[in-house]
């Protein structure tokens, strides 16, 4: 069955550095999502992408946040300058279609350690 | 505020009977509500959604009901295996400026004992 694939599995930067998470969604998948669960906590919503373009942000997305499709299967999320809050698990999803009855798959995340 | 709740404590069963996890929620109207489950380590995976205009909705041996007067979700495994163990995640589909997001709840962990 065709999977979501994130790299590196974790990461570990310095306070300040840039970081980059990769992400393959599904290759017929056209909505792609990035979340972030902060360890023991609830899983969130940072960012939502298509045709190009963010369709819907969080609050956490501020400016220090991109995203982007550099090619026909990378999606990809970057922090400009990383804080220790940064830390946390990032999830990439993709879905088929729009619409309310659409799951989302989830990869397995990337693990993000700010030191 | 907006809230979702599910049973923070874990709900330990014994194999073979039925788990019933719980999501209720405050101040959302969604259209859709998903169920997935959470491993260690791993990302969510998809197992039932469920629209606003269904009662029930059945997969094999699970079984989710959605009352959105209670404004709650139940979410059951019947004749729970040890390999059912995990978090149970409730995310609701929330439409906005014509896109979905998922906003979930912090999940329940259910542990089946053999």
């Amino acid at each position: 069955e065709p999977e979501v694939t994130q790299t590196p599995s974790h990461q570990v930067t310095q306070m300040g550095q840039e970081v980059i998470l990769r992400c393959v969604p599904i290759s017929n998948h056209l909505y792609f999502y990035w979340y972030r669960q902060i360890l023991g906590q609830k899983v969130e919503f940072l960012v939502s992408f298509y045709n190009n373009e963010i369709s819907e942000k969080s609050e956490i997305f501020d400016d220090q946040f991109s995203v982007e499709r550099p090619d026909g299967s990378n999606f990809t999320l970057k922090i400009r300058s990383t804080k220790l809050e940064d830390s946390a698990m990032y999830f990439c999803a993709s879905s088929a279609r729009q619409g309310s009855n659409q799951p989302q798959h989830f990869g397995d995340g990337t693990r993000l350690s700010i030191l | 505020s907006q809230k979702i709740e599910q049973n923070s404590e874990a709900l330990n069963i014994q194999e073979g009977k039925t788990a019933t996890l719980t999501c209720n929620y405050t101040n959302y109207s969604p259209a859709y509500l998903q169920w997935y489950r959470q491993d260690p380590g791993r990302g969510p995976v998809f197992l039932l959604l469920i629209r606003e205009n269904e009662k029930e909705k059945r997969k094999e041996r699970l079984k989710v009901t959605f009352d959105t007067t209670l404004k709650q979700s139940l979410f059951h495994i019947t004749a729970s295996q040890p390999a059912d163990s995990a978090t149970y995640l409730c995310a609701l589909d929330m439409k906005s400026g014509g896109y979905n997001k998922l906003i979930f709840g912090a999940g329940t962990r259910l542990a089946v004992h053999p």
